[in-house]
């Protein structure tokens, strides 16, 4: 299994540009997360999706940020327009729908909005 | 609001000696996780803890579980350079679905 695949795995925009994030999951597992770390705020869960529908977006920082899962196979996260304080790393993950699931995470984006 | 908390938040250590890590979350829940994560580097399950008293261990990494006090340890025996890294708890409870919250993370150094 190649495990959860996250491209690109850096990213360096301008402020102002839109960014697309790209996970692709682990086949088979039915949630999708998408977390971002920082070292000021740790690891922030944005949104999670089951069965390609969106769970829980509580965690998105605002409306530039849109998170979609057109099938069980693929997610975006897009971020237009970027601003400087969006520069983290970005790390999606996935997991069955079981208690005793843990989340597999990818290798991250880091992205730097200068 | 379930939320979890880490310390220490930074641990530096001889190689050979022991130390814990505790993990305490503000709400009832049913399952803890502890990963790893190594600098520039993704993160990797180490454990799943469901019930109470539940105890895992690998290598020289034992985690615990006390769902009455709401805590979790993860003790380390015998510390050596491999094992620096930084290592967070992480809380979930099946009514807020999936969803986990993670603790700040201990970063954990150990000298030779």
């Amino acid at each position: 299994d190649a495990g959860v695949i996250q491209s690109p795995r850096h990213e360096v925009t301008e402020m102002g540009q839109e960014v697309t994030l790209r996970c692709k999951p682990i086949s088979g597992h039915n949630s999708l997360f998408w977390y971002r770390q920082t070292m000021m705020r740790g690891l922030e869960l944005l949104i999670y999706f089951n069965n390609n529908v969106p769970i829980d977006d509580s965690g998105m920082p605002e409306d530039r940020f849109s998170a979609k899962m057109p099938n069980a196979s693929f997610s975006t996260l897009k971020i237009q327009p970027s601003e400087p304080r969006d520069s983290a790393v970005y790390f999606c993950a996935s997991s069955l729908r079981a208690i005793n699931s843990p989340l597999h995470f990818g290798n991250g984006t880091r992205l730097t909005v200068t | 609001e379930l939320k979890v908390e880490q310390n220490p938040l930074f641990l530096s250590m001889q190689e050979g000696k022991n130390y814990t890590i505790y993990c305490n979350y503000s709400t009832t829940s049913d399952r803890l996780y502890w990963y790893r994560q190594d600098p520039g580097k993704s993160l990797e399950s180490l454990f799943v803890l469901l019930s109470n008293g539940a105890v895992k261990q690998e290598g020289r990494l034992m985690a615990s579980l006390d769902t009455k006090a709401r805590l979790s340890t993860l003790h380390i025996t015998a510390a050596v350079h491999d094992l620096s890294a930084t290592y967070f708890c992480a809380v979930g409870l099946m009514e807020y679905g999936n969803k986990l919250v993670f603790g700040a993370g201990t970063i954990l150094r150990v000298k030779s």
